[in-house]
């Protein structure tokens, strides 16, 4: 079973800063998700990436496969970006969503 | 329709009743999933859904949870007798292929409260 660790589980910044997320797993994958869920619960997919770099408005996602490694960077951050961030990984075999394996999410708060 | 939907968003019932879930995927996903998000842990994925069938039950905590899903498109997830821990936010997703690099959509959430 895949061991996905993010760090930090908690993360308060000011407005503007700069803010790093990072997910790290132990076993080779096919895909990786960033989701992003607000207080109220519901879940926006923001990213799914198997190698390299996307970039959406102020959001940038990276992976690393070689060092089971992803981040995601928040640039010019806004206190709407205030949520909780979730790391998922699909297994290489099988699996479609109901493969995914969960971080616990980082809880971030962007103070104005 | 243009996202995932799920009803009712909030819910809230003694214990020991039954409570039913929908989710409305959306159209022409063919893949459902149903995940519980319980206070303070991750994501757990409950079921999955290809078409009606539902080829992996084994995330289901107990038997008194159960799942069906008609017309390869509604959901229902039905909680049997309920228990204080069967309080979580339930989340339903949908893809259009059950493939590993195929992007997951997540409806609103659940969020069941058992008093």
């Amino acid at each position: 079973k895949n061991e996905v660790e993010q760090s930090p589980q908690n993360l308060t910044a000011q407005e503007g800063e700069f803010i790093t997320i990072n997910c790290s797993y132990s076993v080779g994958i096919s895909a990786l998700h960033w989701l992003q869920q607000h207080p109220g619960g519901g879940i926006v997919s923001l990213f799914m990436l198997s190698s390299g770099k996307k970039k959406h408005g102020r959001l940038i996602a990276t992976i690393n496969i070689q060092e089971k490694h992803s981040s995601l960077h928040i640039t010019a951050s806004h206190p709407r970006d205030s949520a909780v961030y979730i790391c998922a990984v699909s297994p290489y075999s099988g699996g479609g969503a109901d493969g995914l394996t969960f971080g616990k999410g980082t809880h971030l708060i962007i103070q104005p | 329709g243009a996202g995932v939907s799920q009803s009712p968003s909030n819910k809230v019932t003694e214990k020991g009743k039954d409570v039913e879930l929908r989710c409305d995927p959306i159209s022409g996903h063919t893949a459902l999933y149903w995940y519980r998000q319980s206070l303070g842990q991750g994501l757990e994925f409950l079921i999955y859904f290809q078409g009606n069938s539902a080829p992996d039950k084994s995330g289901l905590p107990s038997d008194r949870f159960s799942a069906e899903r008609t017309g390869g498109s509604v959901s229902t997830l039905t909680i049997q007798r309920t228990q204080q821990e069967d309080s979580a936010v339930y989340l339903c997703a949908s893809s259009s292929l059950r493939a590993p690099n195929t992007e997951a959509f997540f409806g609103q959430g659940t969020r069941l409260t058992v008093v």
